[in-house]
């Protein structure tokens, strides 16, 4: 049981270039969010799941694309990488609708210059 | 809309000191009060909760009651040690289940 497994772990980016962050659980878990976290600031909420087919738009969605087409998988795409987005990014699960309790991946540090 | 607002670091502390991070919070619905901890390199791994007021969230020696009449989660831990040298994170979930965080504060514990 992995839990939350999140690649790469580090990436450098060109302004304009593009790339897909992936997020992967094995804990059947209904619920993923994807999260942004910048020097200084608590996590921001990007975009979030509550099923396979269902996304919808977190605190700070500009500049990011996410599916979601199985259960395990969450992939967050930027399409066109901006100095601005340069962060760390958290993916996390949740079990069901009963449970508040989300576990986080170890995330993956972007740079874009 | 919901917030959290806990108190800015970076915290230092000796061996065996007291640690407190205050953190107080502002939302709509009745929440759920988290603390969340960040070791270095790692993602966040959920420290304690409470989920109604008078609630005390406790773990691996912290602890934290939930506040209602002043808003307030602060995380305490009696005598830390140079393991609990991290990031530490209140947060607040409401009725529907998103996060919301406060800035994190930073600690490190010196031998």
């Amino acid at each position: 049981n992995a839990g939350v497994t999140q690649t790469p772990k580090f990436r450098i980016l060109k302004i304009g270039q593009s790339m897909t962050l992936q997020c992967a659980q094995d804990m059947n878990h209904n619920y993923m969010y994807w999260y942004r976290q910048d020097p200084g600031m608590g996590l921001k909420l990007i975009y979030y799941s509550v099923g396979a087919g269902i996304t919808d738009k977190g605190e700070v969605p500009n500049g990011y694309n996410v599916s979601r087409s199985t259960t395990e998988d969450f992939p967050l795409r930027l399409e066109l990488a901006a100095p601005s987005q340069t962060s760390v990014y958290f993916c996390a699960s949740r079990g069901s609708a009963s449970t508040d309790t989300q576990y986080f991946g170890p995330g993956t540090r972007l740079t874009v210059l | 809309g919901n917030s959290v607002t806990q108190m800015e670091g970076p915290v230092t502390l000796s061996e065996e000191a007291f640690l407190t991070i205050n953190c107080t919070y502002t939302a709509t619905g009745y929440p759920s009060l988290f603390w969340y901890v960040q070791y270095p390199g790692e993602g966040l791994q959920l420290l304690l909760k409470a989920t109604k007021a008078d609630d005390k969230g406790s773990n691996k020696g912290f602890e934290a009651t939930y506040r209602k009449e002043t808003t307030s989660f602060h995380l305490e831990k009696g005598s830390v040690q140079v393991s609990d040298s991290a990031v530490y994170f209140c947060a607040l979930s409401d009725y529907d289940y998103k996060l919301s965080f406060g800035a994190g504060t930073t600690v490190t514990v010196r031998a």
